[in-house]
């Protein structure tokens, strides 16, 4: 299946400061990728969704000035959490879509956020 | 009304036998249906995906699909306690391929040896 590389895999970071998170698709070109949230024991919460070449497109009730994404290759997404505060520590997981039989999407590894 | 449900469970079973998951969804243009699993601290990873009314088998896993009433289901036969984890339950919005998928809360599996 699809290869996606997410880096780094957990981050610790003072209040107010900014956090890139990258995301890659290192077998396959991913003209889509998806950025998720897991807050513990709750499921995956789409954020937005990341167009190569163009704005992203964010999920009602995300901020698009606080969480700033940019897809500017076809196997690379960054999400950049900005003046991040306690309540952004998340679980924040990248996908892109296979385009394969039924076109599942494969995450990457995630990455643990902890805004102190 | 959630747009993909599960029970939170716990759901438990003994090691060997079958455990049953089950997911309904309202979206009724719903064309592709998936199921993860996801391990405590990891990223989800893909078991299988369903398209077809029916059932759908890949080793110990099968999928049932009802779009007529809207449910889709996952069995594991033969359970291990390796399979002791979360399962999510994810729909793609709409009849297209690029559509988003929306997950559900996810159900935990503990299969006790």
């Amino acid at each position: 299946g699809a290869v996606v590389s997410q880096h780094p895999s957990r981050v610790i970071c003072k209040s107010g400061t900014s956090v890139k998170i990258e995301c890659r698709s290192l077998d396959f070109q991913a003209t889509t990728m998806f950025w998720y949230r897991q807050f513990p024991k709750q499921s995956l919460m789409l954020m937005a969704t990341s167009n190569e070449g163009s704005k992203a497109t964010y999920e009602q009730g995300v901020e698009k000035d606080k969480f700033l994404i940019n897809h500017a290759s076809l196997t690379l997404s960054t999400l950049t959490v900005t003046s991040a505060h306690p309540e952004d520590s998340s679980f924040y997981i990248c996908s892109a879509r296979d385009r394969g039989q039924g076109s599942p999407l494969h995450f990457g590894n995630g990455t643990r956020l902890t805004v102190t | 009304q959630k747009e993909v449900e599960q029970n939170s469970g716990p759901l438990s079973v003994p090691e060997g036998a079958i455990a049953s998951l089950n997911c309904t969804y309202s979206d009724r243009g719903s064309q592709s249906f998936f199921w993860y699993r996801q391990y405590s601290g990891k990223s989800p990873e893909l078991i299988m995906f369903i398209y077809s009314n029916g059932d759908k088998e890949d080793g110990r896993f099968t999928a049932q699909l009802n779009k007529a009433s809207q449910y889709v289901s996952l069995l594991i036969r033969d359970s291990q306690p390796s399979d002791s984890a979360t399962y999510l339950c994810a729909i793609r919005l709409g009849s297209s391929n690029t559509g988003k998928l929306i997950f559900g809360q996810g159900t935990t599996l503990q299969v006790k040896p």
